[in-house]
């Protein structure tokens, strides 16, 4: 079956412009998690949302950054006056539910800002 | 200094041989400890995970927490360049939502 997919793969923004990177989850899946993963580094968690309710976004790195999933399932991770430090691959998992340990990872936006 | 620490390597070695590979911790609130792999350019897909301290077996891999010691590990046998990869260990506090901390991953070559 489908996985999780994420567009688009690659985006190249100007500092200063605003970007939108998507996630469609795996159909069904209740939770939805966004991660930031820079070079030769893990991911770093930055929000989480269970159906449409956004339960954390502890790890959302300024309030330039804003994610939504109105509807419970597509998502959308918006970063506003992008800067070179958000330069990064941003990856989106989901699991069935909140609880469940198995969380499926999409291949990542790379975002380079230049 | 970070909560879960990795050593990057890189890791090279022949095919066939037993790989280990490492992470310690410092919060003691982890119950759930994860070894994802990661291609080049790929998202991390899940490999091995156990619920607070033991072993587990899953084919050619082995996965053991000691929590006493806030020490995980993961032993690859008989590896194949196939292995070649990215290893992230991960772990969460239970209760609520698996939110996963990372360490930085180990990068793997196995050569024939």
């Amino acid at each position: 079956g489908a996985g999780v997919s994420q567009s688009p793969r690659y985006k190249v923004a100007k500092r200063g412009q605003d970007v939108a990177l998507r996630c469609d989850p795996i159909s069904g899946h209740v939770s939805l998690f966004w991660y930031q993963q820079a070079l030769g580094q893990g991911p770093e968690f930055l929000t989480y949302f269970q159906n449409e309710a956004q339960l954390d976004k502890s790890g959302l790195p300024s309030d330039r950054f804003f994610a939504e999933r109105p509807e419970g399932s597509v998502s959308t991770l918006k970063i506003q006056r992008t800067q070179q430090e958000d330069s990064a691959v941003y990856l989106c998992a989901s699991s069935s539910t909140g609880g469940s340990y198995e969380q499926y990872f999409g291949p990542g936006t790379r975002l380079t800002v230049t | 200094q970070k909560e879960v620490e990795q050593d990057p390597g890189p890791l090279s070695v022949p095919e066939g041989a037993i790989v280990s590979l490492n992470c310690t911790y410092s919060n003691s609130a982890f119950q759930y400890f994860m070894w994802y792999r990661q291609y080049s350019r790929k998202g991390p897909e899940l490999l091995m995970y156990t619920y607070s301290s033991g072993n587990k077996e899953d084919g050619r891999f082995t996965a053991q927490v000691d929590k006493s010691s806030k020490y995980i590990s993961l032993f690859i046998r008989d590896s194949q360049p196939s292995d070649s990869a990215t290893y992230l260990c991960a772990m969460s506090i239970s209760g609520g939502y698996n939110k996963l901390i990372f360490g930085a991953g180990t990068r793997l070559a196995v050569h024939p």
